[in-house]
């Protein structure tokens, strides 16, 4: 079955550090896979990735994918409060016309 | 350009009623996606249409269904409520076909008491 594990499941950091945030996956013939930020209402769409070892970046937000080893990071420097959130990553296979979603890296930013 | 719109926004039902919830997908969309948010089972994915035609369906009971207008709004029904129904229901639109970036309505919150 597909399924889709982000890592870690939470997260605390300080206002000024950088956070990795993982996303591995098993899905049959991979097409995409999509970054959300999900705060206290629907989430966000930050990235779709498609190709391996290219990066995608916006700000201080980045992602690349590696559809060897099957995963992808999402990494924020300089993170700032306003960063809280639930981060969602979620893959498609060509074909389905679903994305599967993992459930997610809570990530608190303090102060 | 607007995005996506969700109405109701908060919804309070009992056991046993029906529910409709409708979402308007972005203007030139034509992929909508319907997914379940609860805090145990995260997203779930419920349908997708395009077109006026489902092209995939999760693992929801027969309770659960969806239509699309030629206008490509789309509809989610849900009959014979339960509790474990309680949750946030979010649609997603696309342009693409795949791969796609799917962009989020905001959601409408279901309660069953």
């Amino acid at each position: 079955e597909d399924k889709v594990v982000q890592s870690p499941l939470s997260l605390v950091v300080h206002e000024g550090d950088t956070v990795t945030l993982n996303c591995s996956y098993e899905v049959t013939n991979f097409r995409s896979l999509l970054w959300y930020k999900q705060e206290k209402k629907a989430p966000t769409f930050l990235f779709m990735l498609t190709s391996s070892g290219i990066e995608k970046k916006s700000g201080r937000l980045s992602s690349i994918l590696d559809k060897k080893e099957l995963f992808s990071i999402l990494n924020i420097t300089a993170t700032q409060t306003g960063d809280s959130a639930v981060y969602l990553c979620a893959v498609e296979s060509p074909g389905t016309y679903k994305y599967i979603f993992g459930t997610g890296t809570r990530l608190k930013v303090l102060a | 350009k607007a995005g996506v719109t969700q109405t109701p926004r908060y919804l309070i039902k009992t056991r046993g009623q029906q529910v409709t919830l409708s979402c308007s997908p972005i203007s030139g969309h034509r992929s909508v996606s319907w997914y379940q948010q609860t805090p145990g089972q995260g997203l779930q994915f419920l349908f997708e249409y395009f077109s006026e035609t489902q092209r995939n369906k999760g693992n929801f009971p027969g309770r659960f269904s969806g239509r699309q207008f030629s206008n490509s709004r789309s509809e989610m029904n849900v009959s014979t409520l339960e509790l474990g129904d309680s949750a946030l229901y979010l649609c997603a639109s696309s342009f693409r076909d795949s791969p796609r970036e799917q962009f989020f309505g905001p959601g409408t919150r279901l309660t069953v008491l």
